[in-house]
């Protein structure tokens, strides 16, 4: 059974700073993971897309990047502002279809 | 959320009545996910469907729950009877069908059952 796991579940950092998020799954076996924002009180945003056959991927200030074999992803955030603050949910497809396997999530608050 | 439509936003029932959850997916997604939020379980997804088949069931906690597609442009999720500890998020999700799609989100429905 496909486990997710993130690490820290919360972090608090200065405006400015570079971060990393981390995201790892216990089985290796998957079709791609997708890493997502979540405000409080709303809906998923879908950040990134990696595909299995895929290393890495990148959107703006984010970078997320898939190591399949060890079962890590992280997601590296630029020059973090305020408004980055949410939880970012780290998930992967598992069980040889489209359903999600969700991790639950790391609370990030940027300080101005 | 890609345009993916849920409703009510905000429900609250008292245990023992029926909820229906709705869900207006954008046109083009062939599958549709229902999942369930909760702070001590997280995001788990009950039920999926492709092109209106139920695919996988698996997640749906027990007989209380069921779901239905009737056609590509709407999908509900009932509850009955509802209990306290069905309170949570319930998102609805869309994708494309491929199994390396990805999935976009409805804002939710935020359930209270008292």
């Amino acid at each position: 059974k496909q486990e997710v796991t993130q690490i820290p579940a919360a972090l608090s950092v200065p405006e400015g700073e570079n971060l990393v998020l981390n995201c790892s799954f216990t089985d290796s076996a998957i079709y791609n993971l997708q890493w997502f924002r979540q405000d409080p009180g709303k809906g998923l945003t879908s950040l990134l897309l990696i595909q299995s056959s895929q290393r890495e991927q990148t959107s703006g200030r984010l970078n997320a990047s898939l190591d399949k074999s060890s079962g890590r992803s992280t997601l590296y955030i630029a020059a973090s502002q305020p408004g980055d603050s949410a939880t970012y949910l780290c998930a992967v497809s598992a069980g040889g279809s489209e359903k999600l396997v969700f991790g639950k999530g790391t609370k990030l608050t940027v300080n101005p | 959320d890609a345009g993916v439509i849920q409703s009510p936003r905000h429900e609250v029932t008292e245990m023992g009545q029926e909820v229906t959850l709705r869900c207006k997916p954008i046109s083009g997604h062939n599958s549709l996910f229902w999942y369930r939020q909760t702070m001590m379980r997280g995001l788990e997804l009950l039920i999926y469907f492709n092109n209106n088949v139920p695919i996988d069931d698996s997640g749906m906690p027990e007989d209380r729950f069921s779901a239905k597609m009737p056609n590509a442009s709407f999908s509900t999720l009932k509850i009955q009877p509802s209990e306290p500890r069905d309170s949570a998020v319930y998102f609805c999700a869309v994708g494309s069908g491929a199994r390396t799609s990805e999935q976009y989100f409805g804002p939710g429905t935020r359930l209270t059952v008292t």
